[in-house]
């Protein structure tokens, strides 16, 4: 498995935008990249999946080189709802039946007024 | 449709006692992962099981932990004899039959031993 090095934290305040950079120098051929936020004494929820380039859906934007090594999550414009952990996972593709998911220990994010 | 549902949400167990966290899925998901999270960390997976099978256990503990996910009913993850380090929130997760592999979490049990 991929092992992914992310930021331990990060602040903000309301209105900006977050980029949190995800390492997976050994990302395999057939791995996607997958972000999950939490929040506190909740699960985790699944946010955006990509392969190469840019994905972009109504909550984030994911945006992965060439190369593939690294990747960058991007919340537009964050609120105060926005204070989780964001978790960057690498492996297999959501369209793909059964496989554990593989968490590190993912990015705070607070977001301040 | 209900997302995933945990019970008991708060479970307080005395050392040697016995721990029980009944998970039910998301109606027409056959898919049930069970993970692990000390304060702080990251999650960690412990088991996978479609209906009355074990697919993965790869994660979990040989002894003193059990999961289950029989043909009618929720999934359940036992924890025997508990210690102080089984303290954690565990959360179970599931996914449709085939095809798609987003897991949807519960809210998680936050397991607290004395």
């Amino acid at each position: 498995l991929a092992k992914t090095t992310q930021p331990i934290s990060m602040d903000s305040y309301e209105g900006q935008e977050v980029n949190i950079t995800c390492s997976h120098n050994n990302i395999a051929t057939n791995d996607y990249i997958t972000w999950y936020q939490q929040f506190p004494s909740q699960g985790p929820r699944f946010i955006i999946q990509g392969y190469k380039t840019k994905v972009t859906n109504e909550v984030a934007s994911l945006f992965i080189p060439a190369d593939r090594k690294s990747s960058t999550l991007s919340l537009p414009r964050v609120s105060l709802s926005d204070t989780a952990v964001y978790y960057c996972l690498v492996g297999v593709p959501i369209k793909a039946a059964g496989n554990k998911l593989t968490f590190g220990g993912g990015t705070r994010v607070l977001v301040k007024p | 449709n209900a997302g995933v549902m945990q019970n008991p949400r708060h479970l307080v167990r005395r050392r040697g006692q016995e721990a029980r966290l009944r998970c039910s899925p998301m109606k027409g998901h056959s898919h049930v992962y069970w993970y692990r999270q000390l304060p702080e960390e990251g999650l960690k997976f412990m088991v996978y099981l479609q209906k009355e099978n074990i697919i993965d256990e790869s994660g979990m503990p040989k002894e003193r932990f059990s999961a289950e996910f029989p043909k009618e009913g929720p999934s359940i993850l036992r924890i025997q004899q508990v210690v102080r380090g089984d303290s954690a929130a565990y959360f179970c997760a599931s996914s449709p039959a085939s095809g798609y592999n987003e897991q949807f979490f519960g809210p998680g049990t936050r397991l607290t031993v004395l």
